[in-house]
């Protein structure tokens, strides 16, 4: 069964700072692997999508890689905002059409 | 822009009580979802349909039903409301594009408490 993890589950950092947040996930047999914002109260909202053949997208200053074979993706996020606080969550879509969520990532850019 | 609605923000229900959660879609996606999110445990999906009249368990169908009679709608049922599924259930819509194309669109959210 798939199991997806996020590292770390908290992160807090000045504004302007460039971060990495992490997923890793135990079946590479996936289709696409998907980040997500998800803010306080309120549905997700999706970020990028990497389908299983690519090694990155990007989205403005975002940056998804993914790396089945080592089981992990990253999302980049350059210049950081106060605006980016969020929980940031990755989603590994395999078989079925589910999709199975990590935890998230609580970030908080401080001013 | 895709939309997904759920009709409730916030609803509190006693024990026992049968309770209707409903979500539509307006991009006549055919797949939709539900699914619940607690703390430390994250997003767990509970059922989803790929199509009208079909459904499929999740990996926690238990204490729940779904109906799906129109393409657009897909309600979550709760026959006995049981104070464990105190939760925010969140309803997510697709295009079926084959196995894993298609990005899953998500409504607001519904933060059901049961008494």
């Amino acid at each position: 069964k798939q199991e997806v993890t996020q590292i770390p589950a908290a992160l807090s950092v000045p504004e302007g700072e460039n971060l990495v947040l992490n997923c890793s996930f135990t079946d590479s047999a996936i289709y696409n692997l998907q980040w997500f914002r998800q803010d306080p109260g309120k549905g997700l909202t999706s970020l990028l999508l990497i389908q299983s053949s690519q090694r990155e997208q990007t989205s403005g200053r975002l940056n998804a890689s993914l790396d089945k074979s080592s089981g992990r993706s990253t999302l980049y996020i350059a210049a950081s905002q106060p605006g980016d606080s969020a929980t940031y969550l990755c989603a590994a879509h395999g078989s079925a059409r589910q999709l199975t969520f990590g935890s998230g990532t609580q970030l908080t850019v401080l001013p | 822009d895709v939309k997904v609605t759920q009709s409730s923000r916030y609803l509190v229900k006693r024990t026992g009580e049968k309770v209707f959660l409903e979500c539509v879609q307006d991009m006549d996606h055919e797949n939709m979802f539900w699914y619940r999110q607690d703390p430390g445990l994250g997003l767990r999906l509970i059922y989803f349909s790929y199509d009208v009249k079909m459904k499929e368990k999740g990996d926690i169908p238990e204490g729940y039903s779904v109906s799906r009679e129109k393409k657009e709608r897909f309600s979550l049922i709760l026959e006995s409301a049981s104070t464990n599924q105190t939760s925010m259930y969140l309803c997510a819509s697709s295009l079926p594009g084959g196995l894993g194309a298609d990005t899953q669109y998500f409504g607001p959210g519904t933060r059901l408490t049961v008494l």
